[in-house]
């Protein structure tokens, strides 16, 4: 069975820091490309990150630009976010999804909630 | 940044067509996918390449893509997919871009 399982999630205070990490099974990780995309409470969906098969290309939306980091351990079929001066507007349900190499993300998984608070 | 843009709610009967649409500048040039998500649970890919369902998605979900305007049609629509519904393209850098998200209500 194919499967994305995220955690690391919680409770943090602004200014501060958080990995997030995404282990995958039933497929092979090391081809896949690997988004990570998140929901604030109550609204829809917004595309956060994305890494290639081997991490030697990137994106991130302006809104975490210079502050998350996205990255992969292929031997570990793990996929991670680093995230730091993390702010209230970064509170979220955090998804782990794998790319569809025929267009779009075929895979969820069931979101690891990061709440941003004092 | 490119955008996307659909309406917030859609009613249907059940049993009649639902058609849900997604808006952008010359959409018709990209491909565009659509996911469904139901109350608290993880997104589900139901179209891909504009008209092509991934195995297990139920023949009554089509789309099309043309001009300005990617649609997705549900016929014959159940009270199971009532739902949120986003669609999903490419900017002109291929990053991902999400609409806003249509909510389905099956009446």
């Amino acid at each position: 069975e194919v499967q994305l399982v995220e955690s690391g999630g919680g409770l943090v205070q602004p200014g501060g820091s958080l990995r997030l990490s995404c282990s995958a099974s039933g497929f092979t990780f090391s081809n896949s490309a690997m988004h990570w995309v998140r929901q604030a409470p109550g609204k829809g969906l917004e595309y956060v990150s994305v890494i290639d098969t081997n991490e030697n290309s990137t994106y991130y939306a302006d809104s975490v630009k210079g502050r998350f980091t996205i990255s992969r351990d292929n031997s570990k079929n793990t996929l991670y976010l680093q995230m730091s001066s993390l702010r209230t507007e970064d509170t979220a349900l955090y998804y782990c999804v794998k790319n569809f190499a025929l267009g779009g993300m075929d895979v969820w998984g069931q979101g690891t909630t990061v709440i941003v608070s004092s | 940044s490119y955008e996307l843009t659909q309406g917030p709610s859609v009613s249907v009967s059940p049993g009649q067509t639902a058609s849900i649409t997604c808006s952008g500048d010359k959409l018709g040039d990209k491909y565009v996918c659509w996911y469904q998500q139901k109350p608290g649970q993880s997104p589900v890919l139901v179209i891909y390449q504009d008209s092509m369902r991934p195995p297990g998605i139920p023949e009554r979900f089509s789309g099309s893509n043309s001009g300005n305007t990617a649609t997705l049609t549900i016929s014959g629509t159940q009270a199971m997919d009532e739902a949120d519904y986003y669609c999903q393209s490419w900017d002109s850098n291929t990053h991902v871009v999400f609409g806003g998200g249509t909510r389905l209500t099956v009446l």
